[in-house]
């Protein structure tokens, strides 16, 4: 099955500053990749996902980029702001099937 | 558009009852995916449903848990003889058919005393 490896497992940043995380999964069948921001004691939302077909995805703050060859995609948060601050998790699928989720970056941002 | 609905929220059980756990998919979305997460821990499948079949159970414990996703209500996540170890937090999902996204419920809180 599918492993997905995630790291850093804690960030911390000053606000402003950008913050970067980063996947590695290991089924090249994978063509899925989201990504969820989940707050203490809070439901996992989805905040921005890339399809295999794509190498680089914007919506405002948040990038995602992903190298099909290599096999990792990584998560970027520019202008880092307190209320960015939660734990972020990975995920990797084919589609119709299960997520496989990294184990997660608690992040946190300084003001 | 209600989103997915769990109910409920926190379920405290002394040993060995049982618990039963309520999901209810976005409206349109006949796909229910149950997670489980430890705390500050990842999401970890349990299993994934469509109306009436189990698709892909592979992460189920082999006893005492079991799921349904019946033709007319809500997915249900059926913890037999629970143990401490039980205690979690119990995600389910939904998606649109075989489409990407899937989207969360709040959660089940399940404490074990």
């Amino acid at each position: 099955g599918e492993n997905v490896e995630q790291h850093p497992s804690t960030l911390s940043v000053q606000e402003g500053d950008s913050a970067v995380i980063k996947c590695t999964y290991s089924d090249s069948a994978s063509n899925y990749f989201p990504w969820y921001k989940q707050e203490l004691g809070k439901r996992p939302q989805l905040i921005i996902d890339i399809r295999s077909n794509v190498g680089e995805k914007k919506d405002q703050r948040i990038a995602v980029t992903l190298n099909k060859t290599a096999k990792h995609f990584s998560l970027h948060i520019t202008e880092t702001q307190p209320e960015d601050s939660a734990v972020y998790f990975c995920a990797a699928s084919i589609p119709g099937n299960q997520f496989y989720f990294g184990t997660g970056t608690s992040l946190t941002v300084i003001p | 558009n209600a989103g997915v609905m769990q109910n409920p929220r926190h379920l405290v059980r002394r040993r060995g009852q049982e618990a039963r756990l309520r999901c209810s998919p976005m409206k349109g979305h006949s796909h229910v995916y149950w997670y489980r997460q430890l705390p500050e821990e990842g999401l970890k499948f349990m299993v994934y449903l469509q109306k009436e079949n189990i698709i892909d159970e592979s992460g189920m414990p082999k006893e005492r848990f079991s799921a349904e996703f019946p033709k007319e209500g809500p997915s249900i996540l059926r913890i037999q003889q629970v143990v401490r170890g039980d205690s979690a937090a119990y995600f389910c999902a939904s998606s649109e058919g075989h489409s990407y996204e899937q989207y969360f419920g709040p959660g089940t809180r399940l404490t074990v005393t």
